[in-house]
């Protein structure tokens, strides 16, 4: 019943390989994101994908490619891993704001923790 | 941009005590989102509690509440009554109303609870 479901949690792989990290929400939002949190435990978003259209790509490698098959699935698939991108990475998710909204706020999987080595 | 300052890296409370994290931002929107997050070791994000800036009532959940502050862009965290379970990562963030709206996150505090 997970609101925002990530897979996998966990992700060790070698540089230079493809993967993939999938996202999914039961919540009805129209909006997804991606974020990157650091060793150092900032957190910056990635994309924003708004009922499947690309809304927001801060400065990312396009390694990096999000993919929205349906407005409640937002994928990541990394390209030619580099060490640089061992990191935690979060999907979240968030109906659209309207002026007055109550209750408005993104909601967050769990994270998945990507180790390249 | 916005940008949102948690001057603060660590903070530590005695338990039952009340200990207050601090957040700073800058913006020049004057509708928007505050929010705290938790992040406890199993590393889910958590949100504890929001504000709409267009209230000028203090947020409270609980044991968590807000001091606040629009003119001076200030928005801090209470805890009252720590308990070892609040133990955490804590984040500010900041969401603009309108737009393609991003949420923007301090850099945290690390928030430790003495037995």
């Amino acid at each position: 019943d997970t609101a925002v479901s990530q897979t996998p949690k966990y992700l060790v792989t070698q540089m230079g390989n493809d993967k993939s990290i999938k996202c999914e929400q039961n919540l009805g939002h129209d909006t997804m994101y991606w974020y990157k949190q650091d060793s150092k435990k900032f957190l910056k978003i990635m994309f924003s994908y708004n009922n499947k259209e690309l809304i927001i790509n801060e400065t990312v490698p396009n390694r990096f490619s999000p993919k929205s098959p349906d407005k409640a699935h937002l994928n990541l698939h990394i390209n030619s891993l580099e060490l640089g991108d061992s990191a935690v990475y979060f999907c979240a998710s968030s109906p659209i704001p309207f002026p007055g909204q109550r209750n408005y706020g993104y909601t967050f999987g769990s994270g998945t923790r990507l180790t390249v080595v | 941009a916005q940008t949102v300052t948690q001057s603060q890296p660590e903070m530590s409370v005695q338990e039952a005590e009340t200990v207050t994290l601090s957040c700073t931002y800058d913006t020049s929107e004057s509708d928007y989102y505050l929010f705290w997050y938790k992040q406890p070791p199993s590393r889910q994000m958590i949100l504890v509690i929001r504000q709409e800036a267009y209230k000028q009532q203090n947020a409270t959940e609980n044991r968590f509440s807000v001091n606040f502050q629009k003119a001076a862009k200030s928005f801090s965290l209470k805890i009252s009554d720590s308990q070892l379970g609040d133990a955490a990562m804590y984040f500010c963030a900041y969401l603009g109303n309108f737009g393609n709206e991003k949420l923007t996150f301090g850099t945290g505090t690390r928030l430790t609870i003495i037995p």
